[in-house]
């Protein structure tokens, strides 16, 4: 079945630093999200990205459809940004659901 | 722009009960989802519906039932709670097809 491969599994980063966040997707795909979660808290929409770059502030999304992966740039991250990042594949024609990676674990040091 | 409530935001029950969980948009969203977060996995979705009285299943659906009953909620059943379960379900909308806006979570723990 369709598979979300999400890389790294958890990243430790020193505040100001940058952070590079991969998605690798087992099959073609026609759009996908960026989700970002605290711990104990809900899904907030980073980027509906179905292709190319988006930017939102310090935050950067690169999707390239024929290379099946999508990437998550943050830079000069900052101590808030701690928290899960997740992405999703998805819809897909015939069928309406997200497909999850299991996520980033963040933590931005002081 | 729009809100996901859902109630309640945390929910106890004993093994084999019954449990109802809500959910309410006021996006005017065509589609609602279910989606079940366990820790340290990924989300996997229950149940969707592309409109009202319409209900499809996911990878998930056995031991859950659903209910859209009108465009702005929908609703999910514990059919039999199972004892030590722990999980955070969570409620999604969207326009059909775009992105998925999400709730913020209903917490079960069976006891």
């Amino acid at each position: 079945g369709q598979q979300v491969q999400q890389s790294p599994a958890s990243l430790v980063l020193q505040e100001g630093e940058n952070a590079e966040l991969q998605c690798n997707f087992s099959t073609s795909l026609n759009s996908m999200q960026w989700f970002y979660q605290r711990p104990g808290g809900s899904l907030v929409s980073l980027f509906y990205n179905p292709s190319g770059t988006k930017q939102s502030g310090r935050l950067t999304s690169t999707t390239v459809i024929k290379e099946r992966r999508s990437s998550l740039h943050i830079s000069s991250s900052q101590t808030t940004d701690s928290g899960t990042y997740l992405c999703a594949m998805g819809p897909t024609s015939g069928s309406w659901q997200l497909i999850f990676g299991s996520g980033t674990q963040l933590t931005v040091m002081p | 722009g729009g809100i996901i409530t859902q109630t309640p935001k945390f929910l106890i029950g004993q093994e084999g009960q019954k449990l109802t969980l809500k959910c309410q948009q006021n996006f005017n969203h065509d589609t609602m989802y279910w989606y079940r977060q366990d820790s340290g996995k990924g989300l996997r979705l229950i149940y969707y519906s592309i409109t009202e009285n319409d209900l499809q299943k996911g990878d998930l659906s056995e031991g859950y039932d659903a209910s859209r009953e009108k465009k702005s909620s929908f609703s999910l059943t514990v059919t039999s709670a199972q004892k030590n379960e722990m999980a955070v379900f969570l409620c999604a909308s969207s326009t059909t097809g775009y992105e998925q806006y999400f709730g913020p979570g209903t917490r079960l723990t069976v006891l």
